[in-house]
């Protein structure tokens, strides 16, 4: 299953409302998991199966879609946010991650 | 709390073999998934492999099938990647990874990764 988000980079502005997408070659259901990724630091769960929320991860994260279409939504951008998100199918084997969406600082 | 740490990075010539470990800790181990996930510099994730909680499934990313060989041994709560015919393709950060018991296969906890460098 292959995994493509969009877009690859974007820039913003602390306070902003972000949302990307990722989007899968066939459906997954709600398999669908989000990562964050700091530089030099192993990623981090944010959001299981499509819009679960990991613990201890603050609720301006949140996650929406089902079948093959999702979005990641940051409701107010925070500069400790400024990262790259993956997005990973789990429906089946060999699992794969999307190519990932780097928030930049505008 | 969980606790996952890989070993046995390192620099290593083409089509040589390398062999990963990951200890883990704080949780039952045998009765998790692990994984193995890999990235390259400057890259994105990509999943390699992941083994269950018994050992007896296993599965492979196509670019390493046939290469790599996934084990565990649940009696020392470690879970290892045995690396042979490397390529240069293969040099990334090397990340152990736990998936969620709870049937959605989510990652909920990793490791802080290993170079391997081929060259």
């Amino acid at each position: 299953i292959q995994m493509t988000q969009s877009p690859s980079s974007l820039s913003a502005s602390v306070g902003d409302r972000v949302s990307f997408t990722c989007r899968a070659s066939q459906n997954i259901d709600n398999y669908l998991n989000w990562y964050q990724q700091k530089p030099g630091k192993a990623p981090n769960l944010l959001i299981y199966h499509a819009s679960n929320l990991q613990g201890g991860v603050p609720p301006r994260f949140s996650g929406s879609g089902s079948g093959t279409d999702f979005t990641l939504t940051i409701s107010s951008l925070q500069p400790e946010d400024f990262a790259t998100y993956y997005c990973q199918q789990s429906y089946n084997t060999p699992r794969s991650f999307g190519q990932g969406t780097k928030v930049e600082i505008k | 709390q969980v606790q996952l740490v890989e070993s046995g990075g390192g620099l290593v010539k083409a089509g040589r073999s390398l062999r990963l470990s990951c200890a883990a800790s704080g949780f039952t181990f045998n009765q998790y998934y692990m994984s193995w996930v890999r990235q390259a510099p400057g890259k994105g994730l990509e999943w390699v492999s992941y083994i269950s909680g018994s050992g007896r499934n296993t599965n492979y990313a196509d670019s390493v099938r046939g290469r790599f060989i996934v084990s565990r041994d649940n009696a020392k709560n470690s879970l290892f990647l045995e690396m042979n015919s490397l390529r240069d393709e293969d040099t990334a950060v090397y990340y152990c990874a736990r998936e969620s018991a709870a049937g959605t296969a989510e990652i909920d906890s990793w490791g802080q990764g290993t170079l391997v460098t081929v060259s």
